[in-house]
């Protein structure tokens, strides 16, 4: 009965690889996000999607793309990993612009 | 722009002794203002929020925060620390207009020690 799910959990790749990350939430919310946190754990929001509609997608290289096949998910998905990407990578979801909840992540390591 | 900031990294307290956990911000309309807590090796957990009404809101763990217009602050505040209350805590704002993307501040470790 997990609200806000993430896979994988882990995951460790080469440079240059492409890979995806993902989401589901099962509370019924509108509204999903992506958020990446660094090694300072520094939390950054990615994009945000309210009824599989883009409404913010921030200063995020274009190798990083989303994608929302319905309401309950929402997807990452990374082409030719660089270093740089190494991080912490939170899923979450809102019923509007109110309280989020987030995944438990999925980390990112980039050799 | 809006902006949240957290002027300390590390708050260390005497468990049993009150804690607070700092947080200013910067909207150019009324704010909604929400406390977070992450725990290592997991996601952020919502602690409470202020969108109007009561400036003092109550939240999970005994924790409350009180939001303060006139200093633009909304400081986390507990009266007895927890060892267990070690982890780190995040204020994050966003502005009451439209589909405004929430602010997230650089986040606090609370050391809470025995």
């Amino acid at each position: 009965d997990t609200a806000v799910s993430q896979t994988p959990k882990y995951l460790v790749t080469q440079m240059g690889n492409d890979k995806s990350i993902k989401c589901e939430q099962n509370l019924g919310h509108d509204t999903m996000y992506w958020y990446k946190q660094d090694s300072k754990k520094f939390l950054k929001i990615m994009f945000s999607y309210n009824n599989k509609e883009l409404i913010i997608n921030e200063t995020v290289p274009n190798r990083f793309s989303p994608k929302s096949p319905d309401k309950a998910h929402l997807n990452l998905h990374i082409n030719s990993l660089e270093l740089g990407d190494s991080a912490v990578y939170f899923c979450a979801s809102s019923p509007g612009v109110d309280t989020q909840y987030f995944g438990p992540g999925t980390r990112l390591t980039v050799l | 722009a809006q902006s949240v900031a957290q002027p300390e990294d590390q708050v260390n307290v005497a468990e049993g002794n009150p804690l607070t956990v700092k947080c200013t911000y910067s909207v150019s309309g009324n704010p909604y203002l929400f406390w977070y807590v992450q725990y290592p090796n997991r996601g952020l957990q919502f602690l409470l929020k202020y969108i109007t009404g009561d400036n003092l809101v109550k939240g999970s763990y005994g924790f409350e925060a009180e939001f303060n217009k006139s200093q633009t602050s909304f400081h986390l505040k507990k009266p007895s620390a927890l060892v267990s209350d070690s982890a780190l805590y995040f204020c994050a704002v966003r502005d009451s207009g439209g589909y405004q993307k929430v602010t997230f501040g650089t986040g606090t470790k609370l050391q809470v020690i025995p």
